[in-house]
């Protein structure tokens, strides 16, 4: 099946640890994103990746990190430096300029 | 910055019922996309319409159309023939359409539809 994937589907965290959420996709999308959504508010972005070993901050970047080695993958590493970080993130791809944007199935982290 | 207004927080209809779910956003831009997006429970986001700015005629997708009115920045979602299956937050969402850039997405804060059987 052709997809993006992300996994855990939840994630517990406890503070002042770093955690890493996965995001596999194999509809060779040249473009992936990492978004963030909290209760009663739309999705915000927090990086995203254009093309392979290169990647740009969303607007809410700070205390995340992420790495685009592989162009099927766009990890995302939530850092102790990340104030707030409960919160449900959705990883999206698109293929070329132009295109429209699909999403994973999310992952839920809480910080214990 | 572009803004997306979703001034709805939540809405109801009955089954088999027509319900109009309102958008409007804010940009200086004149070339963009517009996009509704689902979000059922399993919280997946997906695609329901898109609509380029540049064409005048409305999207429609099987049951789902939307009224875009760019001079007044409006664009409407209206889904004909209400199933349960369409009980979800619905998200209205912007894209720029210019070279460079994130193409990332302006979302609204969402609308909570429930279908009455």
């Amino acid at each position: 099946d052709g997809g993006i994937t992300q996994s855990p589907k939840y994630l517990f965290r406890k503070e002042g640890q770093n955690v890493t959420l996965s995001c596999e996709q194999n509809l060779n999308h040249d473009a992936m994103y990492w978004y963030r959504q909290d209760p009663g508010q739309g999705l915000r972005l927090i990086y995203y990746s254009q093309i392979v070993n290169d990647f740009q901050k969303g607007d809410i970047a700070e205390g995340y990190s992420v790495s685009r080695e592989k162009k099927e993958s766009f990890p995302l590493t939530v850092t102790s430096a990340q104030k707030n970080p409960t919160a449900f993130y959705l990883c999206a791809s698109r293929q070329g300029r132009g295109n429209t944007q699909y999403f994973g199935p999310g992952t839920r982290l809480t910080v214990l | 910055a572009q803004t997306v207004t979703q001034s709805q927080p939540e809405m109801s209809v009955q089954e088999a019922e027509t319900v109009t779910l309102s958008c409007t956003y804010d940009t200086s831009e004149s070339d963009y996309y517009l996009f509704w997006y689902k979000q059922p429970p399993s919280r997946q986001m997906i695609l329901v319409i898109r609509q380029e700015a540049y064409k005048q005629q409305n999207a429609t997708e099987n049951r789902f159309s939307v009224n875009f009115q760019k001079a007044a920045k409006s664009f409407s979602l209206k889904i004909s023939d209400s199933q349960l299956g369409d009980a979800a937050m619905y998200f209205c969402a912007y894209r720029s359409a210019g070279t460079g850039g994130s193409e990332k997405l302006v979302f609204g804060k969402g609308t909570k539809l429930t279908v009455n059987p």
